[in-house]
């Protein structure tokens, strides 16, 4: 499984848009990347999901170089309640596996 | 989306015993369900992979006599913590996907969680 690394952490303000970047750097071809979200003793839910360049959805847009290597979640004006931890995971047979994951607080 | 149910989603039991979790996919058939743990401000770790009609697949360093899995139907699996201690306490998250391992896009539903108390 292709290992990811995210920021540990992030703040931002009500209204902003926020982009958070994982690399994964030895992503094999037939791996997908996954973004989920996180809050205090739930369980993740999935937001977005994409294998190269953008894909948009009501919530997200997720980002994808050309190479692959990287990619970015971009969360559109957020709100408080997007105060979450947010993973990427790429893999390709599905097994999900989870990475540290990234801690976003939104602030009034 | 797709619906996973976990039951219950806290439970305070003694050390000692031993408390069951029910993992459910409430609206498709699942072959492959998956458990992990997470502890506080740590991410989820995998258990155990669970497939209906045979034996659970364990993560290396997971007892698979401390922590039973059964999956005995296409859409409900069971953890079971065996003789309880306190280190065992934790958040335990059941996972099911759509489809089978081999598409490479199966998107995974996650249940509640269920937080575990051991005193």
């Amino acid at each position: 499984l292709a290992k990811t690394t995210q920021p540990i952490s992030m703040d931002s303000y009500e209204g902003q848009e926020v982009n958070i970047t994982c690399s994964h750097n030895n992503i094999a071809t037939n791996d997908y990347i996954t973004w989920y979200q996180q809050f205090p003793s739930q369980g993740p839910r999935f937001i977005i999901q994409g294998y190269k360049t953008k894909v948009t959805n009501e919530v997200a847009s997720l980002f994808i170089p050309a190479d692959r290597k990287s990619s970015t979640l971009s969360l559109p004006r957020v709100s408080l309640s997007d105060t979450a931890v947010y993973y990427c995971l790429v893999a390709g047979s599905y097994i999900p596996t989870f990475g540290r994951g990234t801690s976003l607080i939104v602030h009034p | 989306g797709a619906v996973v149910s976990q039951h219950p989603s806290r439970v305070i039991c003694k050390s000692g015993t031993s408390v069951k979790i029910e993992c459910r996919s409430l609206d498709f058939q699942a072959t492959t369900m998956f458990w992990y743990r997470q502890f506080p401000k740590q991410s989820l770790m995998l258990m155990a992979t669970s497939n209906e009609g045979s034996k659970a697949t364990y993560e290396q360093g997971v007892e698979k006599d401390k922590f039973l899995i059964n999956h005995a139907s296409l859409t409900l699996s069971t953890l079971t913590v065996t003789s309880a201690h306190p280190e065992d306490s934790s958040f335990y998250i059941c996972s099911a996907s759509l489809g089978a391992l081999s598409r490479m896009n199966t998107e995974a539903f996650f249940g509640q969680g269920t937080r575990l108390t051991v005193v």
